[in-house]
């Protein structure tokens, strides 16, 4: 059973566009992290949530914590090729528990 | 500082032998997590380590994986008769244990022929 549903799972836009990827689940997390994955690399953390509602940015990047902490959605603004990678969102229901991921969104900013 | 290191980086074996995966995770923290990454899927849990105990090793698929953390720092991950299903990026990863925030290493790629 996949807890967290990443959508959509492959995107591909060019350089300029902006882009919105979605992390739904019909269970309550305590914090929400979102990754960013490269070939050959580990996930790289970008943001960590735990407050429902909160908006956190960095740089170009939006990410907000839905107000009952059951959904989370990363915004990009102006994407560039630097951008493309895989996004992960991952939810942990206790401090210091597992993490259970999405299955990711591919995502591919062209010149 | 230095981040979580994983040795090796590369493994191919033959089924039906045995694997040691290590990792290192970032000095100071208590917490460390194996995960399991398949081609195009997120990583999935295996087993969770609170100092030198496992806190939850509910994620191992079977019996024919294991891991300890003797001393409470360094990992080892170890898999029995390996079979080509097991063949995944294994990722380790840690943390203080602050809001679920895990640090991930680079991975070992497993290939099992």
């Amino acid at each position: 059973t996949q807890l967290l549903e990443q959508s959509p799972q492959f995107l591909s836009i060019q350089e300029g566009e902006n882009l919105t990827v979605y992390c739904n689940s019909s269970s309550v997390f305590s914090s929400l992290q979102w990754y960013r994955q490269e070939p050959g690399e580990g996930p790289v953390l970008l943001v960590t949530v735990v407050t429902g509602g909160e908006v956190k940015k960095l740089k170009r990047l939006t990410f907000q914590f839905g107000d009952a902490r059951k959904d989370s959605s990363l915004h990009i603004t102006a994407a560039q090729p630097g951008d493309t990678g895989l996004y992960l969102c991952a939810g942990g229901k206790t401090s210091g528990s597992r993490l259970t991921f999405g299955e990711g969104t591919q995502l591919t900013v062209n010149p | 500082g230095a981040g979580v290191s994983q040795t090796p980086s590369n493994k191919v074996t033959e089924k039906g032998k045995y694997v040691e995966l290590r990792c290192d995770p970032i000095s100071g923290h208590t917490a460390l997590y194996w995960y399991r990454q398949s081609l195009g899927q997120g990583p999935e849990f295996l087993i969770y380590f609170q100092g030198t105990g496992a806190a939850d090793d509910s994620g191992l698929p079977n019996d024919r994986f294991f891991a300890v953390r003797p001393e409470g720092s360094v990992s080892t991950l170890k898999i029995q008769r390996t079979e080509r299903g097991d063949s995944a990026v294994y990722l380790c990863a840690s943390s203080t244990g602050a809001y679920n925030e895990q640090f991930f290493g680079p991975g070992t790629r497993l290939t099992v022929l």
